[in-house]
């Protein structure tokens, strides 16, 4: 089975911090992902990354960024932690074709006071 | 413009019902992808189908059942003798061949099934 791993299931962290969350694939997958989801909005793209060191920008990345050093890790990154970016954090991963499912991690549910 | 609109926000019906949850796509291309997925309480996004735009083909999965018609620009799921375990967030999605592997997502239909 396809295992997407993020590394916290709740998060609490004050305004200004740096927040890192942490994504790890076991399945060779060359797709990464990290979107937010927040109520009647549905899915909203941050970042996807095809290859390793190789990063896109999705719908929404102003005040986020990403690194994948390793193909089985993909890392988002708050700069500086905002209220506004209290949300569900969700990170997929997929084969290298566009017409592959997406395989998703449990969540990460952040709360920034 | 790409576009995926799930007009129900929620929907609540007692087991055994049968449900359909609609989802209507906007798309320029001729050769797409439609996706739904499911999310239980858990949070975890759960592949349940992949249907491409030269399919047309109904698909039966058990209890599931999906209705792709390109006339309309649908890909509606059924859920035949609902179950308390049905209950979840249910998402359709679009993927275009040159979308550059990025889904459209709709806004997803919340699904209540009441014992």
């Amino acid at each position: 089975d396809v295992k997407v791993t993020q590394s916290s299931r709740y998060l609490v962290k004050r305004t200004g911090e740096k927040v890192f969350l942490e994504c790890v694939q076991d399945m060779d997958h060359e797709n990464m992902f990290w979107y937010r989801q927040d109520p009647g909005l549905g899915l909203r793209l941050i970042y996807f990354s095809y290859d390793v060191k190789m990063k896109e920008k999705g719908d929404i990345p102003e005040g986020y960024s990403v690194s994948r050093e390793k193909k089985e890790r993909f890392s988002l990154i708050l700069e500086s932690a905002s209220t506004n970016q209290t949300s569900m954090y969700l990170c997929a991963s997929s084969l290298g074709s566009t017409n592959t499912e997406a395989f998703f991690g449990q969540g990460t549910r952040l709360t920034v006071v | 413009a790409q576009k995926v609109t799930q007009a129900q926000t929620e929907i609540s019906v007692v087991e055994k019902e049968d449900v359909t949850l609609d989802c209507v796509y906007e798309t320029r291309d001729t050769t797409y992808y439609l996706f739904w997925y499911k999310q239980p309480p858990s949070g975890e996004l759960v592949f349940l189908i992949r249907r491409n735009s030269f399919d047309e083909q109904n698909e039966i999965s058990g209890r599931y059942s999906w209705n792709f018609q390109k006339s309309t620009s649908s890909f509606n799921f059924t859920i035949t003798a609902s179950q308390v375990v049905d209950s979840a967030v249910y998402f359709c999605a679009l993927s275009e061949i040159d979308s550059n592997y990025q889904l459209i997502w709709g806004a997803g239909t919340k699904l209540i099934i009441k014992p």
